[in-house]
């Protein structure tokens, strides 16, 4: 069965401080995707990145980098450097690649405080 | 495009009532779906639907619940009687090829508060 945990319930840091969010996944399809959504104070929810099961490079995009390691069925996010705009709940999910469900954590909310 | 929109984006009502939310997914999306947000229990998935067609809803609760998408443009979900236990975010998304495969984007959801 798919499962996606996100041990982290909160986290608190302090502005310019780096800061790591932790997901694993369970999953028995050998060809999958995975995410992460933002969903700031105002509720909605942001797509920030996309990785299918084949791709296990890690990726940087300005602060946000994501390193993904099949070996241990991770998918952490790093946030460089936070600030204050990065509070928000974060979530990490799984899709089959068949397109049939999305299977979301728990979330970890961040507090950057300044 | 406008996004997701989803509406009303807040609905209080009393217990015993029928509410409908209404959503809109982005033009050309061919897959919908109806995912519920509460404290408890995180996101859940209620039901999505496939070129209009039903084709998953073991999530929706009870059949207090339903779901309709009687085009591409436009789908509801219907809790008649409400119960405080409904109490909840519900999101709409939506997802295509324009998006990407797989990327689900959200509508900014419709806080729901049964009395």
């Amino acid at each position: 069965a798919q499962k996606v945990t996100q041990a982290q319930t909160e986290i608190s840091v302090v502005e310019k401080e780096d800061v790591t969010l932790d997901c694993v996944y369970e999953t028995r399809d050998t060809t999958y995707y995975l995410f992460w959504y933002k969903q700031p104070p105002s509720g909605e929810l942001v797509f920030l990145i996309r990785r299918n099961s084949f791709d296990e490079q890690n990726e940087i995009s300005g602060r946000y980098s994501w390193n993904f390691q099949k070996s241990t069925s991770s998918f952490n996010f790093t946030i460089t450097a936070s600030q204050v705009v990065d509070s928000a709940v974060y979530f990490c999910a799984l899709s089959e690649y068949n397109f049939n469900k999305f299977y979301f954590g728990s979330g970890t909310k961040l507090n950057v405080k300044p | 495009d406008a996004g997701v929109i989803q509406s009303p984006r807040h609905e209080v009502t009393e217990m015993g009532q029928e509410v409908t939310l209404r959503c809109k997914p982005i033009s050309g999306h061919d897959y919908l779906f109806w995912y519920r947000q509460t404290m408890m229990r995180g996101l859940e998935l209620l039901i999505y639907f496939n070129n209009n067609v039903p084709i998953d809803d073991s999530g929706m609760p009870e059949d207090r619940f339903s779901a309709k998408m009687p085009n591409a443009s436009f789908s509801t979900l219907k809790i008649q009687p409400s119960e405080p236990r409904d109490s909840a975010v519900y999101f709409c998304a939506s997802s295509g090829q324009d998006s990407g495969a797989n990327v689900l984007t959200f509508g900014a959801g419709s806080r729901l508060t049964v009395l």
